[in-house]
């Protein structure tokens, strides 16, 4: 059972068009942790969001920590065919990382 | 490249043989981490090792599943009299102290036939 809960579970869009991925959780974290992880390989880690409210821009991906450190969102602008993968956020409770069960996106050429 | 580094990274074996992974973190990294990654799912938590201190294991590490870190260093996760069930990526990952980020290792996909 996954503490958090990512929607959608999967996401194909065209190259060029913008995408919005969620990650909720009932419980408060002390940071938030967004990864991409390719088939057959492990979690590429992309950003830690620590502060309620914080947003965090990565060239073209942006990510929204909610105000009660419970929800996050990775918004993706002009998506490219690179940025397909599978998005897994995690929740940081001291030692442990309680994962999603991850976004897979698809982008199209 | 002194990322996490994983071997195997792919293991066949029958049910109810033992196999054992290794997993060398970031050499500065104290923290080394075990989870296990199903397919559509994502990683779930093993255990965890500050230097050579194992210090939590999950219930889902049945006795049969054994990790250790001897030196502080390299980690070795050994499952004996392996089940079709243990078949999933086991994901190894490193930090530094208890607030680092964690950087994951390429994985061991293991099948058991």
């Amino acid at each position: 059972t996954q503490l958090l809960e990512q929607s959608p579970q999967f996401l194909s869009i065209q190259e060029g068009e913008n995408l919005t991925v969620y990650c909720n959780s009932s419980s408060v974290f002390s940071s938030l942790q967004w990864y991409r992880q390719e088939p057959g390989e492990g979690p590429v880690l992309l950003v830690t969001v620590v502060t309620g409210g914080e947003v965090k821009k990565l060239k073209r991906l942006t990510f929204q920590f909610g105000d009660a450190r419970k929800d996050s969102s990775l918004h993706i602008t002009a998506a490219q065919p690179g940025d397909t993968g599978l998005y897994l956020c995690a929740g940081a409770d001291d030692y442990k990382l309680s994962f999603g069960a991850g976004t897979t996106v698809t982008v199209r050429a | 490249d002194t990322g996490v580094s994983q071997n195997p990274r792919h293991k066949i074996t029958k049910r109810g043989q033992n196999v054992t992974f290794r997993c060398d973190p970031i050499s500065e990294h104290n923290r080394l981490y075990w989870y296990r990654q199903t397919l559509g799912q994502g990683p779930e938590f093993l255990t965890y090792f500050q230097n050579e201190a194992q210090l939590e294991k999950s219930r889902l590490l049945s006795d049969r599943f054994s990790a250790e870190r001897p030196k502080g260093s390299f980690s070795t996760l050994e499952i004996q009299r392996t089940e079709q069930g243990d078949s999933a990526m086991y994901l190894c990952a490193s930090s530094l102290g208890w607030e680092g980020e964690q950087f994951f290792g390429p994985g061991t996909r293991l099948t058991v036939l």
